[in-house]
């Protein structure tokens, strides 16, 4: 099974600064990595496919990065409606797996 | 608008079944695998099954394998989750999904049903 970690665990930040968001896997996936993001009480949302391509609708302050191993999601200037969960996906092989989650909030 | 609408969730107690179903529509579903991912009580995301567009391939975690079973009908666009000797441990939120192939991202969720096992 490939086991994605996420850092940091927590982002304290203010509106309009720069996320900055870490996924490492335990093996290569290439380039099949996806990024949600899940708001309390909601399904989570897909963001990213494929380390750097943005779903319908995504706005394009999310941006996604990396290869093989390493993976960054990026939010530009963070929206108040950007402070969430954010998880990592890998679609390289079975099990697909979810990291732990990043949870970004408001200092 | 592709829309995905879970139902079935419920109380059930330890060593009992449930079946959940999930509707779909805005789309070909004929043409797209579907996905069951749940989330436990303050927990993450875990894959737990997957079928193809066709129905002839499905895939499962681990962690179900042999107790769940996935199925669907494409004639009414619809997917189920069959589950038997459930624990507290599938205490979870279900979500069923639109993925692009069996092994994609899961690009449309339904809202989720709650599954609590407990006596």
């Amino acid at each position: 099974e490939i086991v994605l970690t996420q850092s940091p665990a927590t982002l304290s930040l203010s509106p309009g600064e720069r996320a900055t968001l870490s996924c490492r896997a335990s093996q290569s996936v290439s380039s099949f990595l996806g990024w949600y993001q899940q708001k309390p009480g909601q399904a989570p949302r897909l963001l990213i496919y494929d380390a750097y391509n943005r779903a319908t609708g995504v706005p394009a302050r999310f941006s996604g990065s990396g290869s093989g191993t390493d993976f960054t999601l990026t939010i530009s200037s963070l929206e108040p409606e950007d402070f969430a969960v954010y998880y990592c996906q890998q679609r390289s092989k079975w099990p697909l797996t979810f990291g732990p989650g990043t949870r970004v909030d408001i200092k | 608008e592709v829309q995905v609408v879970d139902s079935g969730g419920g109380l059930v107690q330890p060593g009992g079944s449930l079946r959940l179903s999930c509707a779909a529509s805005g789309f070909t579903f004929s043409s797209y695998a579907m996905g069951w991912v749940r989330q436990a009580p303050g927990k993450g995301l875990e894959c737990i099954s997957v079928i193809s567009a066709s129905g002839g391939s499905s895939f499962y975690a681990d962690s179900v394998k042999g107790r769940f079973t996935i199925s669907r009908d494409n004639s009414k666009n619809t997917v189920h989750l069959q589950m038997i000797s459930l624990t507290a441990e599938d205490t979870a939120v279900y979500y069923c999904a639109k993925i692009r192939g069996i092994f994609d991202y899961f690009h449309y969720w339904g809202q989720g049903a709650l599954v609590t096992v407990s006596s």
